[in-house]
This record gives C-alpha cells, sequence and structure tokens, in this order.
C-alpha cells in the first residue's frame, strides 16, 4: 500500500532560523511528488512537483529536493507568514494522489 | 469563476438524511477530484473525473456516496442516509490536465451530521 509520512508533525521556528521538513514515502512507480502549503480554513495551495531523484526547485524561501526514498522541504530564513501546513503528497501508477498528515509551521517574529 | 468554487460552504443534516455537495471547476480544466479531509490530516482522495468520465472511485467509503460530472464541468458529490462519521470537510479541485500537473483546490464544504 502506497504511504506518505511527513515529519516533524510541528514544527517552531524564531524568524530566521533555516530548517527542512521531511516526506518519505513508498509507493511503486514514483510518478510525482508534489508539496502544497495550507492555510487555516482554506484549500491546499500549489508549490513544487518534483518528477525524478536528484531534481531541486526552489521558489523564495523554500527550496524542495527529492532522493529514490523522500523528498526535503528547506525552508530558509523564514518569516512569521511562512507558518502554514506544508502537506507533501505522492502519485504512483494509476492510483490518485496520496497525501500525507503534513507538518504545522509556526514561525514566530 | 476564477478559483474553484465549492457550496454550500458549511452543510448541517440530520442523520439519515442525503445530501448534495456541489463543485464548479476552474473554467477548462479537465480534470476534477473530490477529497475528504479530516482536521489535522491531509486530504483523502474520494474520486476523479477526466471530463464527464469518473475514472477512479476507488476511495469512495461505501455504496452510500456517488459523485457525477455529466457535462465534464460541474460535479456533484452525494451522500445517501448521511451518518455521523461522514462529518468533514470536502475538498474538490481541478487541474487543467492529466493527474500530474498543478491541481487548484476549492474551500471546501464543511459537513457537519447530527
Amino acid at each position: 500500500e502506497d504511504q506518505v509520512t511527513q515529519s516533524p508533525e510541528a514544527l517552531r521556528l524564531q524568524e530566521g532560523e533555516s530548517s527542512s521538513l521531511n516526506c518519505s514515502y513508498t509507493v511503486s512507480g514514483l510518478r510525482g511528488l508534489f508539496w502544497y502549503r495550507q492555510d487555516p480554513g482554506k484549500g491546499p495551495e500549489f508549490l513544487f512537483t518534483l518528477y525524478s531523484a536528484g531534481e531541486e526547485k526552489e521558489k523564495e524561501r523554500l527550496k524542495a529536493t527529492l532522493t529514490k526514498k523522500e523528498s526535503f522541504l528547506h525552508i530558509t530564513a523564514p518569516k512569521p507568514e511562512d507558518s502554514a501546513t506544508y502537506l507533501c503528497a505522492a502519485l504512483s501508477g494509476n492510483t490518485p494522489l496520496v497525501f500525507g498528515k503534513g507538518t504545522r509551521l509556526s514561525v514566530i517574529a | 469563476g476564477a478559483g474553484v468554487s465549492q457550496s454550500p460552504r458549511y452543510k448541517v443534516t440530520k442523520r439519515g438524511q442525503d445530501v448534495a455537495l456541489r463543485c464548479d471547476p476552474i473554467s477548462g480544466h479537465v480534470s476534477l477530484y473530490w477529497y475528504r479531509q479530516a482536521l489535522g490530516q491531509g486530504p483523502e482522495f474520494l474520486t476523479y473525473f477526466n471530463y464527464e468520465a469518473q475514472q477512479d472511485k476507488s476511495g469512495l467509503p461505501n455504496d452510500r456516496f456517488s459523485a457525477e460530472r455529466p457535462e465534464g464541468s460541474i460535479s456533484t458529490l452525494t451522500i445517501q442516509r448521511t451518518e455521523q462519521r461522514d462529518s468533514a470537510m470536502y475538498r474538490c479541485a481541478s487541474s487543467p490536465g492529466d493527474p500530474l500537473t498543478e491541481a487548484f483546490f476549492g474551500q471546501g464544504t464543511r459537513l457537519t451530521v447530527v
């Protein structure tokens, strides 16, 4: 069974304190690894898709990387507005997107 | 519209009643997905349409749940004989192409069964 596990469940950072969120996946034939941001009361907002091991994508203070077993979302010098839940999802074969439970990030000024 | 629109935003219904949740995707988007999201959890797949064809309904919990997208645009998720365990946030998403393309999510419908 395809599984996506995110860690930590919650992370509290001081403004400017860089860190990484982890997404471990167990899927057969990964076609794509997705990162979404979700603010309270809103739907998930697309950030990145990674397709193959070694691929990296960046957007402002966020950089996503992919290996054969996991993906990392690196947050450099975070700001309070980066506070949100970050969701990871994997797509494999003909199965639909499988989401992890998310990491709740709080950035304190 | 500018984004994925879901209605109603909130629905409270009595146990045993039927409910219909509506999703209006972004104009021109081929793919439409229904997810259910419990508090503190990631979205859980329910079903997926490509145009009007229901390509995958493996995530529907049981036969009380059904969905349709008759003209390849607006979709309705129907839950018959609702139970308390059906209470959740139901989210719709659409994308311009196949599942590998970026999906845009709506604000969701919060269903409460009392």
